[in-house]
């Protein structure tokens, strides 16, 4: 069975520009999480969706960042305009309730 | 003070030897508590969770938790060069519910 999926697996852009970055979760879960993760701040919850509804985006950091969840099996991530301190790994991951969560492979942003 | 803090290493340990790793968290509401280990450039993986006071073994791992005194901590038997790594301690703060607090994590070199 696949895991979470995500793509891409770097992205390296400019500042200024959009960038989004996707997810797959496994079939059949229904909880997606969407993470950051940095050296000095570690990971970090940026949202949650349950049942593809967004419960959580107290920890997505400004209005540049915005997500969507339009079915059980895809979600995106997107950042307008991106800036260089956006720089990171940023990790989807996904659970069936309360059960153990699966992350993804990662995207790494390489914002100049 | 961080809600979750590790000593972010590295520790270095001969091959063979015990590995002993170290959470302190802030939350005394917290109530599940969980050991990730993250190859470098790879996603976290689950490789212990706890949820009552005491020592609950794995194989070559042993989780430990003191509630009364805020630690959690991973002792690893027979190091192998393998076990190289970041461990990261996450908490949550009540059961059932979604929010993964991590620490920042420890570097972990095994030495051949």
């Amino acid at each position: 069975d696949a895991g979470v999926i995500q793509s891409p697996r770097h992205e390296v852009t400019e500042m200024g520009q959009e960038v989004t970055l996707r997810c797959k979760p496994i079939s059949g879960h229904n909880s997606l999480f969407w993470y950051r993760q940095t050296m000095m701040r570690g990971l970090e919850l940026l949202i949650y969706f349950n049942n593809n509804v967004p419960i959580d985006d107290s920890g997505m950091p400004e209005d540049r960042f915005s997500a969507k969840m339009p079915n059980a099996s895809f979600s995106t991530l997107k950042i307008q305009p991106s800036e260089p301190r956006d720089s990171a790994v940023y990790f989807c991951a996904s659970r069936f309730n309360n059960n153990e969560q699966f992350f993804g492979p990662g995207t790494r942003l390489t914002v100049l | 003070q961080k809600e979750v803090e590790q000593n972010s290493g590295p520790l270095s340990v001969p091959e063979g030897a015990i590995a002993s790793l170290n959470c302190t968290y802030s939350d005394r509401g917290s109530q599940s508590f969980f050991w990730y280990r993250q190859y470098s450039g790879k996603s976290p993986e689950l490789i212990m969770s706890i949820y009552s006071n005491g020592d609950k073994e794995d194989g070559r791992f042993t989780a430990q938790l003191n509630k009364a005194s805020q630690y959690v901590s991973l002792l690893i038997r027979d190091s192998q060069p393998s076990d190289s790594a970041t461990y990261l301690c996450a908490v949550k703060r009540a059961s059932g519910t979604y929010k993964y607090i991590f620490g920042t994590g420890t570097r972990l070199k095994v030495l051949a």
